[in-house]
């Protein structure tokens, strides 16, 4: 275990649907990140928040909204989604340094999302 | 901009023969460099990470890489294969976004195949 939890583990909704993913990191960490993993595609960066402000949106759709209430927790919220946006969500957090020096990613186990 | 090709896509070995999955980068300074695997179904785990100090790292479950800048080269290896490194493993840059947190960049995957 990595410490960080997402659920739920697989979730299946229509277009029409509205449905929010959960993510929870136990390490004391300060930065959140949304990642989309689609088949035959690299890991696309989706949203970063750190000290839970939000510092970057990698041009998603206004269909994905995150929420940050805290350094603990990071959701993403999802309405009238299209079939193209099932992947696997995937959910990682970090401490981040002032400095050059690594900050490396954990992440969680993932969200399957199907949308039908 | 950074980037990270991996050379191929599906690497086939045998069990107890060597392993070598290869990655090259860009980064425009002085990259971190990681490996992550994959098992079906679950989140991405950490196996290494080059931090700009010794440039052979050693991971978990036997891995190695030696970063080579000469070479721009980031290639992952284990000298003898098991069942259980059946996976998908990705090469990871990363380089710094606004503020503190970093952004990774993935490479597109390699699928490795343990033949009994």
């Amino acid at each position: 275990e990595t410490g960080v939890t997402q659920t739920p583990r697989h979730l299946v909704m229509g277009m029409t649907n509205k449905k929010s993913l959960k993510c929870e990191q136990h390490l004391g960490h300060n930065a959140m990140y949304w990642y989309k993993q689609s088949a035959k595609k690299p890991l696309e960066l989706m949203f970063v928040y750190n000290f839970k402000e939000q510092t970057e949106n990698n041009s998603v759709p206004s269909r994905f909204s995150p929420e940050c209430p805290n350094s603990s927790h990071l959701f993403l919220h999802l309405h009238t989604l299209q079939p193209e946006d099932s992947a696997l969500y995937l959910c990682a957090s970090t401490r981040t340094s002032g400095g050059a020096g690594t900050d490396t990613q954990y992440f969680g186990p993932g969200t399957r999302l199907t949308v039908l | 901009a950074q980037s990270v090709t991996q050379l191929d896509s599906h690497v086939s070995v045998s069990e107890g023969t060597p392993v070598l999955l290869r990655c090259n980068y860009s980064s425009s300074y002085s990259p971190s460099l990681f490996w992550y695997v994959q098992h079906p179904n679950k989140g991405l785990q950490l196996l290494l990470k080059y931090t700009s100090a010794a440039t052979l790292v050693k991971g978990i479950n036997g891995f190695e890489a030696e970063f080579k800048k000469s070479e721009t080269s980031f290639h992952l290896t284990k000298p003898s294969a098991h069942m259980s490194d059946a996976a998908e493993y990705f090469c990871v840059v990363s380089d710094r976004l606004s503020g503190s947190a970093r952004q990774l960049t993935f490479g597109s995957g390699t699928q490795l195949t343990v033949l009994p």
